[in-house]
């Protein structure tokens, strides 16, 4: 079975320095995906970035990338230049196996301090 | 691209009434649809995988004839809390699979806070 871990209930950062949410994940299956999400106090999930296991790089999109370490079983967000916006709860995920299904971590709520 | 919708955005109900939810892939075609539900601060809990064209398939737990669901076209899947009660309110989400650069992966909508008095 596919589980994902996230160790930190809640984190604070100052605006416009960088942050690091910590993701571990388990799974036997050789392909995988591991995604972050944020949802914001809407309740909207918005997709945030992707790494496939056979990934050699680490994803980046604009501000956000992800720290994949295989061996270790992690892929770490990182927010650079935090924004007051960033203020969210912050879902890692990870599919695969049969139902390419998501599962997801407990989830990381950031607050970003002016 | 990738935009899904969700409709109701917030309902109020009576005991015992149902209530239907839709979820709509507003620019892409989805076969697959997926309905979750998050408790306050807590992750989602995956409820039933939709599939358009066939009989959804349900989590563990999730009772079949309490949460209807429904994948009538490409674009949209409905999910119907029967005879709701207030252990059923809750924030109801929905997602559809689509692709990013070629991989899988899933768009949610809104959701759909749900309150039975």
């Amino acid at each position: 079975a596919q589980k994902i871990t996230q160790t930190q209930p809640g984190m604070f950062v100052q605006e416009k320095e960088a942050v690091t949410l910590d993701c571990t994940y388990d799974t036997s299956d050789p392909s995988y995906g591991l995604f972050w999400y944020k949802q914001p106090s809407s309740g909207e999930m918005i997709f945030l970035i992707y790494q496939g296991s056979y990934d050699q790089q680490n994803a980046t999109e604009g501000r956000y990338s992800l720290n994949f370490q295989k061996a270790r079983k992690s892929a770490n967000l990182v927010i650079s230049a935090s924004q007051l916006g960033d203020s969210a709860m912050y879902f890692c995920a990870m599919n695969g196996g049969y139902g390419n299904k998501l599962v997801f971590g407990a989830g990381t709520i950031l607050r970003v301090k002016s | 691209g990738a935009v899904v919708s969700q409709h109701p955005s917030w309902v109020i109900c009576k005991s015992g009434t149902s209530v239907k939810i839709e979820c709509r892939s507003l620019d892409f075609q989805a076969t697959t649809m997926f309905w979750y539900r998050q408790f306050p601060k807590q992750s989602l809990m995956l409820m039933a995988t939709s599939n358009e064209g066939s009989k959804a398939t349900y989590e563990q737990g999730v009772e079949k004839d309490k949460f209807l669901i429904n994948h009538a076209s490409l674009t949209l899947s409905t999910l119907t809390v029967t005879s709701a009660h207030p252990e059923d309110s809750s924030f109801y989400i929905c997602s559809a699979r689509d692709t990013w650069r070629g991989w899988e992966t899933q768009y949610f909508g809104p959701g759909t806070r749900l309150l039975v008095l």
